[in-house]
């Protein structure tokens, strides 16, 4: 089954700097890459997501990119703020649609 | 856009009860809804996949007579847990796939 690796586990940024959340995943069949920010005791809510016929995808102050060879993606996120802390989760899709989450990266905007 | 309504938000439940977790396709149709487990401070871990008219299908190390799901019609999955313990509280929360996979806003169990 798919195999989905999140790194780095903790990211510290001052507000304005950018972010970057890289994932990698083992089947090479995968084609939805979403990402999802999680508040503390709320449910995951999707930000971004990535199929793999295309490489980027940006919406506003996030961006994602995929490189398909090297079976690895990754979050942008540009111009932090505070409200932009929280923990981040990259997925890949395995067979019969079942995401398969990574470990998690905790962002910390400081102000 | 799509909704899942999860129900309960909170239980707390004495150890050997049971307890059931609801969730609810609002304006669409689910006909598979994906469940999983989250305990604090780690990733969401997929424990079964409810499919509307057929039987679960359970991942591996996960106990389907202590886990029980029913997906009851195209709106509705539920989660028992049986017999719970300590060790079952968690988050859980459960998800239905299409448009970006819509999630319930998730259980937390505590077992005392």
């Amino acid at each position: 089954g798919e195999n989905v690796e999140q790194h780095p586990s903790t990211l510290s940024v001052q507000e304005g700097d950018s972010a970057v959340i890289k994932c990698t995943y083992s089947d090479s069949a995968s084609n939805y890459f979403p990402w999802y920010k999680q508040e503390l005791g709320k449910r995951p809510q999707l930000i971004i997501d990535i199929r793999s016929n295309v490489g980027e995808k940006k919406d506003q102050r996030i961006a994602v990119t995929l490189n398909k060879t090297a079976k690895h993606f990754s979050l942008h996120i540009t111009e932090t703020q505070p409200e932009d802390s929280a923990v981040y989760f990259c997925a890949g899709m395995e067979y019969g649609n079942k995401l398969v989450f990574g470990a998690g990266t905790i962002l910390r905007v400081k102000s | 856009g799509a909704v899942v309504s999860q129900h309960p938000s909170r239980v707390i439940c004495k150890s050997g009860t049971s307890v059931k977790i609801e969730c609810r396709s609002l304006d669409f149709q689910a006909t598979t809804m994906f469940w999983y487990r989250q305990f604090p401070k780690q990733s969401l871990m997929l424990m079964a996949t409810s499919n509307e008219g057929s039987k679960a299908t359970y991942e591996q190390g996960v106990e389907k007579d202590k886990f029980l799901i029913n997906h009851a019609s195209l709106t509705l999955s539920t989660l028992t847990v049986t017999s719970a313990h300590p060790e079952d509280s968690s988050f859980y929360i459960c998800s239905a796939p299409g448009n970006g996979y819509t999630f319930g806003s998730g259980t937390r169990l505590t077992v005392v």
